[in-house]
């Protein structure tokens, strides 16, 4: 199994452009997530998904959409990139909603914005 | 929003030493709380998950309690190694949301 695999690995973006993170998962979890760090935050929850077709916001929502069409994919939208956008970004997955599962992490994509 | 807190921030120790560091969280509806060691450049990976009180968890020369009732955690690790050297993160399920809820983590450096 290749686990929860995201790309892409470094991104630079200017103000106001838009794109998507790509994130995969192969372990046929339900459950998945995305989240940003930042120093002296730790790790914050952006949106999540119980199922396919089933988002909901976490705690840091604005400016990032998602969606959920198939088990295996969880994209991450910006709409229009914002410098206060710049941080590192973590997908998510574990089995189901149930937090008595781990989670598995991807290996985070880098994103700078100008 | 939840409030997760772990300390200390950030400890330095010497090879050969043992050390422990503390998560604090709510202690009213608990769920499960989960520690994860995070390597510099790499991804979190899990460590445990631990449900009950007083569930004690073992993995090599790391352990972890766990006391519900007055909402904290101790990761200890025996005999430091410099491998070692990473943030620990310590979060927590509480409520009927699905979120699990990160604290800032400790950051372990261990000196050879």
């Amino acid at each position: 199994n290749a686990g929860v695999t995201q790309t892409p690995k470094f991104q630079v973006l200017k103000t106001g452009q838009s794109m998507t993170l790509q994130c995969a998962q192969d372990m046929n979890h339900e459950y998945m997530s995305w989240y940003r760090q930042d120093p002296g935050m730790g790790l914050r929850l952006i949106h999540y998904s119980v199922g396919a077709g089933i988002t909901d916001q976490g705690e840091v929502p604005n400016g990032y959409n998602v969606s959920r069409s198939t088990t295996e994919d969880f994209p991450l939208r910006l709409l229009s990139a914002a410098p206060s956008q710049t941080s590192v970004y973590f997908c998510a997955s574990r089995p189901s909603f149930s937090s008595y599962n781990e989670q598995f992490f991807g290996p985070g994509t880098r994103l700078t914005v100008l | 929003i939840l409030n997760v807190e772990q300390s200390p921030q950030s400890l330095h120790v010497q090879e050969g030493d043992s050390t422990n560091f503390t998560c604090s969280f709510p202690s009213s509806n608990f769920y499960a709380l989960h520690w994860y060691r995070w390597e510099t450049a790499k991804s979190p990976e899990a460590l445990f998950v631990m449900t009950l009180n007083g569930d004690e968890k073992k993995k090599g020369r790391i352990s972890a309690t766990l006391n519900t009732k007055e909402g904290y955690s101790y990761l200890y690790i025996k005999g430091s190694q410099p491998e070692d050297s990473a943030t620990y993160l310590c979060a927590f399920w509480g409520g009927s949301n699905y979120k699990l809820t990160f604290g800032k983590g400790t950051l372990l450096t261990v000196n050879p």
